[in-house]
């Protein structure tokens, strides 16, 4: 159990086009959901916290504008990259918290999403 | 105050060997403390989680120490394998806000 999707593994897209990536929690209900960047070699940068039906709250430092995040159901949120930059390149990561309060404080990691921008 | 500095930044350990990754904390409100193990390409995996009432736990060949008044915990792997070389992160975190901390990683090398 406690599953967690993401979709598309990896994107390859031009300079200045949007990208959506999602993130499925596939066998519980996650109330809040996380998204992470990381760059190689480095640790988990996390970018917001979103919680379902209400907006996203972003770490200081990343611009809410160019990173996109909904929360529209209990298994699902996506990350929209705007007008993606080379400089944007790298590997998001989304995690997931079990509403039902059984997983003490533990978030479920998805495989992560490899975006390239050229 | 929110940082978890983690310790060493890479290990080189033989086979049946014991790696020993450290980390320690300032924020005294936290309460829940996982590692992650992180292959390339891939996401972080829990490998065990310890709160500040417990000074020990082990699942399988993994073993968490914890010092609360040191304000410090560690990973131990028994009998390390090659299948074990990986990135482990220890992180912390709050009850009530569920944002982890992520220590800045321990790449770890087992030799066959």
């Amino acid at each position: 159990g406690a599953v967690v999707s993401q979709h598309p593994s990896w994107v390859i897209c031009k300079s200045g086009t949007s990208v959506k990536i999602e993130c499925r929690s596939l066998d519980f209900q996650a109330t809040t959901m996380f998204w992470y960047r990381q760059f190689p070699k480095q640790s988990l940068m996390l970018m917001a916290t979103s919680n379902e039906g209400s907006k996203a709250t972003y770490e200081q430092g990343v611009e809410k504008d160019k990173f996109l995040i909904n929360h529209a159901s209990l298994t699902l949120s996506t990350l929209t990259v705007t007008s993606a930059h080379p400089e944007d390149s790298s590997f998001y990561i989304c995690s997931a918290r079990d509403g039902s309060g059984l997983a003490y404080n533990e978030q479920f990691f998805g495989p992560g999403t490899r975006l390239t921008v050229l | 105050q929110q940082q978890v500095k983690q310790s060493p930044q890479s290990l080189i350990v033989q086979k049946g060997g014991i790696p020993i990754i450290n980390c320690a904390y300032e924020n005294t409100a936290f309460d829940y403390f996982p590692w992650y193990q992180q292959f390339p390409g891939k996401g972080p995996a829990l490998l065990i989680a310890i709160r500040p009432d417990v000074s020990e736990k082990k699942e399988g060949r993994f073993t968490i120490s914890f010092n609360k008044s040191a304000k410090q915990f560690s990973l131990h792997i028994m009998d390390s394998q090659p299948g074990d070389s990986a990135t482990y992160f220890c992180a912390a975190t709050t009850s009530g806000t569920y944002k982890y901390i992520f220590g800045t990683g321990t790449r770890l090398k087992v030799l066959a």
